[in-house]
C-alpha cells in the first residue's frame, strides 16, 4: 500500500532562510506526489505536483520540489523564506499510482517564519 | 465560479444529535470526497463518490453516511454524533490531473 512520511511535525526558519520540508513515499507502483499548503482556518490549496515527467516540479509561490526516485523522495524546498509562507504543509501520494485512486496524506508539516 | 462549496462554517451538536454537511462543486468534476483533519492525524478520507451514483468507503467512514445527490453535490450525515467526532470537515473534488481542489472546511463540535 502507498504511504507517505512527513519528517518533522514542526519547521522554524528564519526570514529569508531556505526551507526544506522532507517527504518520503512508499509505493509499489510509479507514484503521483502531492504538495498542499494549508493557511490557518483555510482548505487545502495545491502548491504543486508530480506526474512523471519533468522531476523537478515548480510550483506556486516560488517553491518547488524534486522526485527522486532512488531515495523515495519529494522533499519541497524555497530558497528563501517569507513571512507568508507561515503554514502548514501536506505531502500526498495517489493511492494506486498514477492519476488513479484516493490521495493519502502525510501527517503534515507546520512551518514557522520568524523575523 | 466559486470552486468547491461547503455549509456550514461551523456547528456545535450535543451527543447523540444528527447534521448533514453539505458540498457542492461547479467545475462538473466526477469524483468528490469528504475528509476528516484532526491535530497531528493529517487528512483521513471517510467517505468517496468516484462518479455520480456511487459511494465507497474510505479509512474511517464508521458514524458516517454519504450521498451523491447529482453530479454537483455530496453531502456528509452523521446520524448520531459522537464527542469523537469533533474535527474539521473537508469536502473535495478532481478534475483529471489538475489535483484535487479542497472546500473551505466544516468546524465541528460535539458536546
Amino acid at each position: 500500500a502507498q504511504s507517505v512520511t512527513q519528517l518533522g511535525s514542526h519547521v522554524s526558519v528564519s526570514e529569508g532562510a531556505l526551507v526544506l520540508l522532507r517527504c518520503n513515499y512508499s509505493s509499489s507502483v510509479p507514484p503521483y506526489l502531492f504538495w498542499y499548503v494549508q493557511y490557518p482556518n483555510q482548505g487545502l490549496q495545491l502548491l504543486l505536483k508530480y506526474t512523471s515527467a519533468a522531476t523537478l516540479v515548480k510550483g506556486i509561490n516560488g517553491f518547488e520540489a524534486e522526485f527522486k526516485k532512488s531515495e523515495t523522495s519529494f522533499h519541497l524546498t524555497k530558497p528563501s523564506a517569507h513571512m507568508s509562507d507561515a503554514a502548514e504543509y501536506f505531502c500526498a501520494v495517489s493511492e494506486w499510482g498514477g492519476s488513479q485512486g484516493n490521495l493519502i496524506f502525510g501527517k503534515g508539516t507546520k512551518l514557522s517564519v520568524k523575523p | 465560479n466559486a470552486g468547491v462549496t461547503q455549509t456550514p462554517k461551523f456547528q456545535v451538536l450535543k451527543t447523540g444529535q444528527s447534521m448533514t454537511l453539505q458540498c457542492a462543486q461547479d467545475m462538473n468534476h466526477n469524483s468528490m470526497y469528504w475528509y476528516r483533519q484532526d491535530p497531528g492525524m493529517g487528512l483521513r478520507l471517510i467517505y468517496y463518490s468516484a462518479s455520480e451514483g456511487t459511494t465507497d468507503k474510505g479509512e474511517v467512514p464508521n458514524g458516517y453516511n454519504v450521498s451523491r445527490l447529482n453530479k454537483r453535490e455530496f453531502s456528509l450525515r452523521l446520524e448520531s454524533a459522537a464527542p469523537s467526532q469533533t474535527s474539521v470537515y473537508f469536502c473535495a473534488s478532481r478534475g483529471g490531473l489538475a489535483g484535487d481542489m479542497f472546500g473551505p472546511g466544516t468546524r465541528l463540535l460535539v458536546l
